[in-house]
């Protein structure tokens, strides 16, 4: 079975200030990797995933995430984060043919 | 027009009177789902389904039911709603035919059971 753990649930962050959010995941196969954003009041969109290849990938809105097969890890990071990325951010795995499993989710509120 | 159409956007009802909500997409997608949102439980999987005749329960199916009338429409049904099934409900749909599969959410539905 497959799990998904973000140990954060809410990361409070001045604007312009980097911010890590973290996920853990465990599988006994391999799996592909994503993260979510849900803007308040909206539903849930990608932000980036990752499939194979370079364990760094870059998504939308300056976010980037690296996949750490051995520590079975795939944080997602912001260089420099704006009042606009305050949202609730998802980690997901999903296992070739098979369904997608969601972490708890944790909410990014940046001060300005 | 929305790919993936959730209705109602929102909907208040009483304990245990039968509800529906309904989802449908026109993207062409094989395969839809159906989650639940909850404060501090992040988004957990009711029924999925990954063709018109293929129907499978989730992680909290109990009190659920599903219908997958047309590729494009997935409905999900309370048949007594309970007040602990007040929660946002996310219609998402995935193309398993796609070399990169990922999920395409509706706006949601906010249901209040009281």
């Amino acid at each position: 079975a497959q799990s998904v753990t973000q140990l954060d649930s809410q990361v409070p962050v001045f604007e312009e200030a980097p911010v890590e959010l973290r996920c853990n995941y465990s599988s006994s196969v391999s799996v592909y990797l994503f993260w979510y954003v849900q803007y308040p009041n909206q539903g849930l969109q990608l932000l980036l995933k990752y499939l194979s290849g370079s364990t760094l990938v870059k998504g939308i809105n300056g976010f980037e995430a690296e996949f750490n097969k051995s520590q079975t890890s795939f944080h997602l990071r912001k260089p420099s984060v704006h009042i606009s990325d305050t949202a609730e951010y998802f980690c997901a795995v999903r296992v070739t043919g098979n369904q997608f499993y969601f972490g708890t989710g944790t909410s990014l509120t940046v001060i300005p | 027009d929305a790919d993936v159409t959730q209705t109602p956007r929102n909907r208040i009802t009483k304990t245990g009177k039968r509800i529906m909500l309904e989802c449908s997409q026109t993207k062409g997608h094989d395969r839809m789902y159906w989650y639940r949102q909850d404060p501090g439980l992040g988004l957990r999987l009711i029924y999925y389904s990954f063709d018109v005749k293929d129907i499978n329960k989730g992680e909290i199916s109990d009190g659920y039911s599903v219908s997958r009338q047309a590729q494009a429409k997935f409905s999900l049904s309370l048949e007594s709603a309970i007040p602990n099934q007040t929660a946002l409900y996310f219609c998402a749909t995935s193309d398993s035919g796609a070399t990169n599969e990922k999920l395409f959410f509706g706006s949601g539905t906010q249901l209040s059971v009281l």
